[in-house]
C-alpha cells in the first residue's frame, strides 16, 4: 500500500481565517513533506519533516506553520492568508532510511483564499 | 534551480512507444534519477527510478546513459490514460532530501 491521504479535498477561506490541512501516511515512513502547486507549474518543496523533526523550511512565509503530531500525520496550519496562496497543496512521505527514498505523494488539497 | 532539463511537450499516437528524454548533466554520483507524472489536478505519481543500471517495471522501462548525464523513460504502449506532464528529478538519498521539480513534459497521447 503506497496511499498518502489529504483532507479536505478542497477549501476555501477567507483571509481572516485560520484552517488546517491534513495528510496521512501509514507506510511506516519517517520522512513527510509540504509542496505548494500553482496552476500549470512544478510543485514547490515547503516543509520537509524528517522522524517529526523539521528539517528543511524553504523560507515559506509564518502564515504557514507546519506541525507533525506524530511519525504517520502532517498538518499544515494556515492563518492570515492572501489570494495569491490559492493553490494545490500537496502531501508526500518517503522511507528515509532506504537506499532510494521514493517520495509518494497524496491527492492534495485545493486551497482558494477569497 | 532544477537540476534536469526537458522537452516542453511531445505527441505520441496511441499503442506505439513514448520516449521522454530528460538531461541532468550536474547530476552527482549519490543522486538517483526519478520519474513521476501528474495527471491533471491530481498529486503526482511514481514511475520508475534508478541509479546507473537501467530499470523496467510495470509501468515504464528507465534507460541511464553510462555517464548518467541524460536518461530516458520509455512507456511502452501508451494508451490515452497516460497522457500527462512528466517530471524528471535528480535526488540524493542524503542530507536534506531536497526535490526540486524542473518544468516537466507535457505528453500527449493521441488516438
Amino acid at each position: 500500500d503506497t496511499e498518502v491521504t489529504q483532507t479536505p479535498k478542497h477549501l476555501v477561506m477567507g483571509m481572516t481565517n485560520k484552517k488546517s490541512l491534513k495528510c496521512e501516511q501509514h507506510m511506516g515512513h519517517r520522512a513527510m513533506y509540504w509542496y505548494k502547486q500553482k496552476a500549470k507549474k512544478p510543485p514547490e518543496l515547503m516543509f520537509v519533516y524528517s522522524y517529526e523533526k523539521l528539517s528543511i523550511n524553504e523560507s515559506v512565509p509564518s502564515r504557514f506553520s507546519p506541525e507533525c503530531p506524530n511519525s504517520s500525520l502532517l498538518n499544515l496550519h494556515l492563518h492570515a492568508l492572501q489570494p495569491e496562496d490559492s493553490a494545490l497543496y500537496l502531501c508526500a512521505s518517503s522511507q528515509r532510511d532506504s537506499g532510494s527514498d521514493t517520495q509518494y505523494f497524496g491527492p492534495g488539497t485545493r486551497l482558494t483564499v477569497l | 534551480d532544477a537540476k534536469t532539463t526537458q522537452p516542453t511537450s511531445m505527441d505520441c499516437a496511441e499503442g506505439r512507444a513514448a520516449n521522454l528524454p530528460c538531461n541532468h548533466s550536474t547530476i552527482s554520483g549519490n543522486e538517483y534519477v526519478y520519474w513521476y507524472r501528474q495527471i491533471h489536478s491530481q498529486g503526482p505519481q511514481y514511475i520508475i527510478h534508478g541509479l546507473k543500471n537501467n530499470e523496467t517495471n510495470e509501468m515504464a522501462s528507465l534507460i541511464i546513459t553510462e555517464d548518467r548525464k541524460s536518461s530516458t523513460l520509455i512507456l511502452p504502449h501508451a494508451t490515452l490514460r497516460d497522457t500527462a506532464v512528466y517530471y524528471c528529478i535528480v535526488r540524493a538519498n542524503t542530507g536534506g532530501f531536497k526535490t526540486i521539480f524542473g518544468a516537466g513534459t507535457r505528453l500527449f497521447v493521441k488516438a
